[in-house]
């Protein structure tokens, strides 16, 4: 089946900071790709769309210039947060879509802790 | 985008067969209904996708009605390892808006 990665799977970083996600499609190409964020306890809340080669679609209340999405191929995309603080504490997951599929394949997931 | 509505959580034994439905009485006509198994600190793991009738693969089999406003999600022969949150999403192009999901519980 379709596999995503997602590196690194932990990280612990300082506030103020800023922290890269990668998210990649290993054996197929995503025009497509999501990121979604995940409290404890909570379901999945989708962050944004990313399309190769333009902007990403932030959904409300998403802040595109403190989550920067990079989309510069068809098997990654990263996710940047910058200047990170303890309430962006959370498990960022990414996924993609198949270039002429309709199925969603997850990532891993990444937990991110701000101190 | 279609919202789904699915019991919050479901308890079964070992071996039993588990039906979990889904309403989506929104459904649009380009719409996919697809069901994810998330354990904890884990990405959601794809199990079935479907359109309409029935679907089925080597662990789950996905039941659609010809009106497509619900879905059933069936495991046969549950096990220990298929304690976890269930989720049905409607839509098309890849655009999922995450329900709360049901939590199974499966105990021995």
């Amino acid at each position: 089946g379709a596999v995503v990665s997602q590196h690194p799977s932990r990280v612990i970083c300082k506030s103020g900071t800023s922290v890269k996600i990668e998210c990649r499609s290993l054996d197929f190409q995503a025009t497509t790709m999501f990121w979604y964020r995940q409290f404890p306890k909570q379901s999945l809340m989708l962050m944004a769309t990313s399309n190769e080669g333009s902007k990403a679609t932030y959904e409300q209340g998403v802040e595109k210039d403190k989550f920067l999405i990079n989309h510069a191929s068809l098997t990654l995309s990263t996710l940047t947060v910058t200047s990170a603080h303890p309430e962006d504490s959370s498990f960022y997951i990414c996924s993609a879509r198949e270039t002429r599929g309709e199925t969603q394949y997850f990532g891993p997931g990444t937990r991110l802790l701000v101190l | 985008l279609a919202k789904t509505t699915q019991p919050i959580s479901m308890d079964s034994y070992e071996g039993q067969e588990v039906n979990i439905t889904c309403s989506h009485n929104n459904i649009a006509t380009n719409d996919y209904i697809t069901w994810y198994q998330q354990f904890p600190s884990q990405g959601p793991r794809f199990i079935i996708q479907g359109y309409k009738t029935k679907v089925t693969n080597e662990v789950a089999s996905l039941f659609i009605p010809a009106d497509r406003k619900s879905s059933t999600l069936s495991l046969p022969r549950v096990s220990l390892s298929d304690t976890a949150v269930y989720y049905c999403l409607v839509g098309s192009q890849g655009n999922l808006i995450f329900g709360k999901g049901t939590k199974l519980s499966v105990k021995p």
